[in-house]
């Protein structure tokens, strides 16, 4: 089984919707990651979380919003999407101590907003 | 403002070529610098760099970071069409990675 999940894989939505991305992971790791990737842009930090009380934005974060629910779980929210959130979304975890680690990603979920 | 800057954008080779791919970056707090590669989906890792002049190396993959100059390269020896995908290159401080807007490699038969 994959160590970081997405769901779903792949949505279409009207303008206007509210959407929820779900991300769940199996390495216990503490720090989680969302992403947004559009084509010439490389990845684009939303939202990261170092634990269940700490949430943080990042660069993008405008009309969006998170929760981390345990410790394994972070789902990202567009309240009202709108079709420049149109993208491949990213959820990713790496370990947070002292140490440096890699980020470790989930498969992707393609978000269409007509 | 921090931020990473990956040349070239993008780039066709043939098979056998060798390749460089560069990464350069402005970073407070620098504690890594990592290179994914890209093919359908989700990144997967290749390497982490976290000191100067010391080369990392994978098979036909090979990495070194230049603290000083604020650069890292990836080359590619002996190209196969395996290769040809997006190589995103990252930088973490203490609380996040930026990463570039990659470098999309296409090799040709």
């Amino acid at each position: 089984d994959a160590d970081v999940t997405q769901t779903p894989r792949n949505r279409i939505t009207k303008t206007g919707k509210r959407i929820m991305l779900e991300c769940s992971q199996t390495k216990g790791h503490d720090r989680m990651y969302w992403y947004r990737q559009d084509p010439g842009l490389g990845l684009r930090l939303i939202y990261y979380s170092f634990d269940v009380k700490d949430i943080n934005k990042g660069e993008i974060s405008d009309g969006y919003s998170v929760s981390r629910q345990a410790q394994a779980k972070f789902s990202l929210s567009l309240e009202s999407a709108i079709p420049n959130q149109t993208a491949l979304y990213f959820c990713a975890t790496s370990r947070g101590d002292r140490e440096v680690y890699e980020q470790y990603f989930g498969p992707g979920t393609r978000l269409t907003v007509t | 403002e921090d931020k990473v800057v990956q040349s070239p954008l993008s780039l066709v080779v043939h098979e056998g070529d060798t390749v460089t791919l560069n990464c350069s970056y402005e970073v407070t707090n620098f504690r890594s610098l990592l290179w994914y590669k890209q093919e359908k989906k989700a990144p997967t890792f290749l390497f982490m760099l976290t000191s100067s002049g010391i080369e990392k190396k994978s098979g036909r993959l090979s990495s070194i970071l230049d603290k000083k100059e604020l650069f890292s390269i990836l080359n590619i020896t002996a190209t196969q069409t395996g290769d040809s995908a997006i190589y995103l290159c990252a930088v973490n401080n203490f609380n996040k990675f930026y990463f570039g807007s990659g470098t999309k490699l296409n090799v040709k038969p």
